[in-house]
């Protein structure tokens, strides 16, 4: 069975730093992975889809990567700004179809 | 952009009593979802459905049931409310095929049972 881990679970950075988030899974089947964002008390919101067949995708400051055979994924973040304050989840879709595994998350603050 | 609408924010509803929670999807997408949220526990698939009338079970299935009569809207139903089922839930859509793909996710709606 998939797992998926986020460490760490919290993360505080003053503004202004680039950071990276990551994002461990099992099994290297994968059909696609994907980052999303949560506001507290909110749904979350997709940031960026990988497919299997690809290493990275970008959007504005945020750059996703993926390595399938090590099992790994990471989330670039670049000059962090208060407003990038949010618990961000990744999750992996298998090649069976249809089932998202998510990890916990990683809880970002970025301080003024 | 895609806008995915549960009808309820807040519910706190009795032990026993019936609950429906109703999320509408406004892009013609096929696949929908619904998922609950609990502190420590992540995001866990309670049904999901990938065509009117169609509807598979999730990894958390048992307390719930669903229905889609019409392909922009999915209703979650718990039949008798459990305090267990105090949670966070999630509706979510993709445009459809045999993977999920990009997942549209709705604002929540957070359920208290009493």
């Amino acid at each position: 069975k998939q797992e998926v881990t986020q460490i760490p679970a919290a993360l505080s950075v003053p503004e202004g730093e680039n950071l990276v988030l990551n994002c461990s899974f099992t099994d290297s089947a994968i059909y696609n992975l994907q980052w999303f964002r949560q506001d507290p008390g909110k749904g979350l919101t997709s940031l960026l889809l990988i497919q299997s067949s690809q290493r990275e995708q970008t959007s504005g400051r945020l750059n996703a990567s993926l390595d399938k055979s090590s099992g790994r994924s990471t989330l670039y973040i670049a000059a962090s700004q208060p407003g990038d304050s949010a618990t961000y989840l990744c999750a992996v879709e298998g090649n069976a179809g249809n089932m998202l595994t998510f990890g916990g998350g990683t809880r970002l603050m970025v301080k003024p | 952009d895609v806008k995915v609408t549960q009808s309820s924010r807040y519910l706190v509803k009795r032990t026993g009593e019936k609950v429906f929670l109703e999320c509408v999807q406004d892009m013609d997408h096929e696949n929908m979802f619904w998922y609950r949220q609990d502190p420590g526990l992540g995001l866990r698939l309670i049904y999901f459905s990938y065509d009117v009338k169609m509807k598979e079970k999730g990894d958390i299935p048992e307390g719930y049931s669903v229905s889609r009569e019409k392909k922009e809207r999915f209703s979650l139903i718990l039949e008798s409310a459990s305090t267990n089922q105090t949670s966070m839930y999630l509706c979510a859509s993709s445009l459809g095929g045999t993977n999920t793909g990009e997942l549209f996710f709705g604002e929540g709606s957070r359920l208290t049972v009493l």
